[in-house]
């Protein structure tokens, strides 16, 4: 079974310019999650999706900050102007269902903002 | 308690000693736990999912207990390997926040 796919896994980027990452998740899988993950710290929820639907984004920042899941698998997450503060990697991981399914987690994508 | 918290931030072990974290969770309204073990350079993967009170898991030398009604889950190493070595963190569904994690490091 092939597991979550995420790219790039590095990307660069010079603060006020945009970025993308991407998440392909297992098959059959639901529920989507992308995590920031700053060193030091535990990774924070930035959204959740059950199929193409938005679970929770409470702490998404969304000046800046934007995700879809338009048929319910792969997704993108979008930072447009990215800030020096958003130098993290960016985990992308699913499950088959909320709450008590374990989570599946993708390489991650690490972002440095110079 | 409002947030994930998990104890102590960093431990460093022989091989060969057992040891044991913690995760502390808001205990109203609890649904799952989880357990992630985080190896560096890899993706987090899952040890433990619990979900009732008085729970305990076990997976090889690693176990897990879980009591929600005073909001906090044990995780036990037996005879800790250099291969255990890595980031373990708990996560909360209920309030979809992971805790900050313990980074176990074991000396040969």
């Amino acid at each position: 079974e092939a597991g979550v796919a995420q790219s790039p896994r590095y990307k660069i980027i010079e603060k006020r310019q945009s970025v993308a990452f991407w998440c392909n998740p297992i098959s059959g899988h639901a529920t989507l999650y992308w995590y920031q993950q700053i060193l030091g710290q535990g990774p924070k929820l930035l959204i959740q999706f059950q199929n193409n639907g938005v679970v929770d984004d409470s702490q998404l920042p969304k000046d800046r900050f934007s995700a879809e899941r338009l048929k319910g698998v792969d997704s993108t997450l979008k930072i447009q102007p990215a800030k020096l503060e958003d130098s993290a990697v960016y985990l992308c991981a699913s499950s088959l269902g909320i709450g008590s399914y374990e989570q599946y987690f993708g390489p991650g994508t690490r972002l440095t903002v110079t | 308690i409002l947030n994930v918290e998990q104890s102590p931030q960093s431990l460093h072990v022989q091989e060969g000693d057992s040891t044991n974290f913690t995760c502390s969770f808001p205990s109203s309204n609890f649904y799952a736990l989880h357990w992630y073990r985080w190896e560096t350079a890899k993706s987090p993967e899952a040890l433990f999912v619990m979900t009732l009170n008085g729970d305990e898991k076990k997976k090889g030398r690693i176990s897990a207990t879980l009591n929600t009604k005073e909001g906090y889950s044990y995780l036990y190493i037996k005879g800790s390997q250099p291969e255990d070595s890595a980031t373990y963190l708990c996560f909360n569904t209920d309030k979809l926040i992971f805790g900050t994690g313990t980074r176990l490091q074991v000396f040969p």
